[in-house]
């Protein structure tokens, strides 16, 4: 049972977009830490994608965007590629654990 | 530019101590912010974080490891270790050693390197 929860899903067909929802409580997100998001293929290590709720890492295109309100995060992917197809985990710590913590994951189907 | 590089066996028997190490170049541990994790994925599953350690030897554990885990740099050879006693297959994972991020004025703790990864095996 991860302490952030993401949707285990999503799909969207190329071109349109998707939101990774990332819900979290009061003693991650609601502390004020920040939503980190991970992109993965398969067999391959996590990248960032974006840092500090919202910062695009470097590289990353402008179809990926980040926010953060409350207790939950989001990521947005606009103009879905077939090459988005992947595994996304969202991040952060956790004042009561000491501790980093991840989201279970989203496979993303396009 | 920032790599990592870890390097382990890949099996070993239960009730054993693995010993994991990761190799890295491009920064130094050289401030407090500056921070080393390990990070493991059971095959089919999600990223669950293991260690964490920071430039002023501040060292963190997830609960969930039951106090098997030791986390250690040697600033000299550029390396950190994980040591994990007492080894179950649960344990059996892909780990990834993952540089911390410091970028100003950005709240939290993120990764913004990962190593390739070791596939270790508990059997």
């Amino acid at each position: 049972q991860s302490v952030l929860t993401q949707p285990p899903s999503v799909s969207g067909a190329p071109g349109q977009s998707v939101t990774i929802s990332c819900t979290g409580s009061s003693s991650n997100f609601g502390t004020g830490y920040g939503a980190y998001w991970y992109r993965q293929f398969p067999g391959q290590a996590p990248e960032l994608l974006i840092y500090g709720d919202y910062n695009r890492a470097p590289g990353v295109p402008d179809r990926f965007s980040g926010s953060k309100f409350g207790t939950s995060a989001s990521l947005v992917i606009t103009g879905l590629q077939a090459e988005d197809e992947a595994d996304y985990y969202c991040q952060s710590f956790d004042s009561g654990l000491r501790g980093v913590i991840f989201g279970g994951g989203t496979k993303l189907i396009v | 530019q920032i790599t990592l590089r870890e390097t382990g066996p890949p099996l070993v028997k239960p009730t054993q101590t693995l010993i994991l190490t990761c190799n890295f170049s491009g920064f130094s541990f050289d401030t407090s912010r500056v921070g080393v994790a390990w990070i493991r994925q059971p095959p089919g599953k999600a990223l669950e974080w293991v260690a964490l350690i920071f430039g002023d030897d501040d060292r963190r554990y997830s609960p969930s490891l039951n106090n098997r885990a030791t986390i250690t740099k040697d600033s000299s050879k550029n390396q950190v270790v994980l040591v994990l006693t007492n080894v179950d297959p649960v344990d059996t994972a892909t780990y990834y050693c993952a540089h911390r991020g410091t970028w100003p004025n950005v709240g939290g703790l993120g990764f913004d390197s990962w190593g390739q990864g070791t596939p270790v095996s508990v059997s």
